[in-house]
């Protein structure tokens, strides 16, 4: 089946450790996101990227970096510099990031917790 | 700026019941589209509709359907013959068309439905 898969489904970060999100889709599409999700809170787009090789900066994006060396992967790293890492992490892609009325299809998420 | 409103506490609704989830928006934007997504506890994030501002009806899928009202900046979604599995954090999100690639998709905090037996 076609989707989007986040791995792992839980992670734990020790301090000053950075810690990397996985996400792989299959789905062909173009664009793909990361957002961050607090408890009691909508959506923050953290990144986001229109094609290989590019990505573009959200709202939050301090204290995370990404890439995008596959149209199929974009994984996220939590680095030590993002001090309030605790919370639910949620990979999306679209067919493109210009079709502005095309839905964003996600994974199931990453729940990352400080030890 | 756009901006996003969801101000309902926890919605309860009897099942087999009607249940209407509130919206309001706030944009300068000619041209933008509306979604509401559904998050159950698992936590995955499952689009349910779409709302275009130019569309001339208000979007319907199954029993999902859209109230979109314009003047008000509102587009509140309408689920129809309640189920035990409809019981979720729904959130209504929004993008402007008009910047293209670069414009991004906006959400709303979410209200929370529960569908009683």
């Amino acid at each position: 089946d076609g989707g989007i898969t986040q791995s792992p489904k839980y992670l734990f970060r020790k301090e000053g450790q950075n810690v990397t999100l996985s996400c792989e889709q299959n789905l062909n599409h173009d664009a793909m996101y990361w957002y961050r999700q607090d408890p009691g809170q909508g959506l923050r787009l953290i990144y986001y990227s229109q094609i290989v090789n590019d990505f573009q900066k959200g709202d939050i994006a301090e204290g995370y970096s990404v890439s995008r060396e596959k149209k199929e992967s974009f994984p996220l790293t939590v680095t030590s510099a993002q001090k309030n890492p605790t919370a639910f992490y949620l990979c999306a892609s679209s067919i493109d990031a210009s079709g502005g009325d095309q839905p964003q299809h996600f994974g199931d998420g990453t729940r990352l917790s400080i030890l | 700026a756009q901006k996003i409103t969801q101000t309902q506490p926890g919605m309860f609704v009897q099942e087999k019941e009607a249940v209407t989830l509130d919206c309001t928006y706030d944009t300068s934007d000619p041209s933008y589209g509306l979604f509401w997504y559904k998050q159950p506890s698992s936590g995955e994030m499952i689009f349910l509709i779409y709302q275009g501002s130019y569309d001339q009806q208000n979007a319907t899928e199954g029993r999902y359907s859209l109230n979109f009202q314009k003047a008000r900046k509102s587009a509140n979604l309408v689920i129809s013959a309640s189920q035990l599995g409809d019981s979720a954090m729904y959130f209504c999100a929004m993008r402007d068309l008009y910047t293209g690639a670069n414009s991004k998709l906006t959400f709303g905090k979410g209200i929370t439905l529960s569908v009683r037996p």
